[in-house]
């Protein structure tokens, strides 16, 4: 078993449209969970840190189940520019130094 | 403004002649990490340093080293490039000691071997 898994995609939605990615993880001890956000050959950048409780940040939601270790995040009014592949990302260790990245879900937003 | 450098953003090599990649960082952050990212795959961390703590990957072909002189600076050498190293080469940063650990990164270089 993989990881960190995400369906790849693509998403297509108008905008305005409501869209969730969700993406699993294997090993039940990780530590802290991430979505970054990538541009089509450009570096990953930091969306959102994921907590047990639930984080939100303007349109994006971000929900950690740790009993079925899943991570979701949820996008509501796309816009155009949310177009992009977005990261799952999850921590192994205790110092944050073994992040493990999803493949990505790719996200494609049209007017 | 720049946090994370990474310098040359393009790098076209030829087909076994050594070539050194770097990166630099403004953030004073513990620990800095290579990745190699190639085309609709997730990042691969080759390796990190802790400090002066070098901390290699199991799957990182003996190919590729690095180094870090200092806080700042982190190198990734490429002693025999194959076609198949062509790819993406992203540093990143993080500080290492707060949770939840964010990982920033550098715009990149990106990789031709010829």
């Amino acid at each position: 078993r993989k990881e960190v898994e995400q369906d790849p995609g693509p998403f297509n939605v108008p905008e305005g449209a409501t869209v969730a990615f969700n993406c699993t993880y294997s090993n039940s001890a990780s530590q802290s969970f991430f979505w970054y956000r990538q541009d089509c050959r450009k570096e990953p950048k930091l969306l959102m840190s994921v907590y047990s409780s639930g984080n939100e940040d303007g349109r994006f939601t971000a929900q950690l189940n740790r009993a079925s270790q899943y991570i979701s995040l949820l996008i509501r009014d796309s816009k155009l520019s949310d177009s992009a592949t977005y990261l799952c990302v999850v921590n192994m260790s205790q110092a944050g130094t073994a992040l493990i990245f999803g493949k990505g879900t790719t996200l494609s937003v049209s007017s | 403004d720049a946090m994370v450098i990474q310098n040359p953003r393009y790098q076209v090599t030829q087909f076994g002649k050594p070539v050194t990649l770097s990166c630099s960082q403004t953030l004073n952050h513990n620990v800095m990490y290579w990745y190699q990212q190639k085309s609709s795959q997730a990042p691969k961390l080759l390796f990190h340093y802790y400090d002066k703590d070098f901390n290699n990957e199991a799957d990182t072909p003996d190919n590729f080293q690095s180094r870090r002189p200092n806080t700042s600076f982190c190198f990734l050498d490429i002693r025999s490039p194959g076609l198949g190293d062509a790819a993406m080469y992203l540093c990143a940063t993080s500080s290492g000691q707060q949770d939840p650990y964010e990982q920033y990164f550098g715009p990149g270089t990106r990789l031709t071997v010829t």
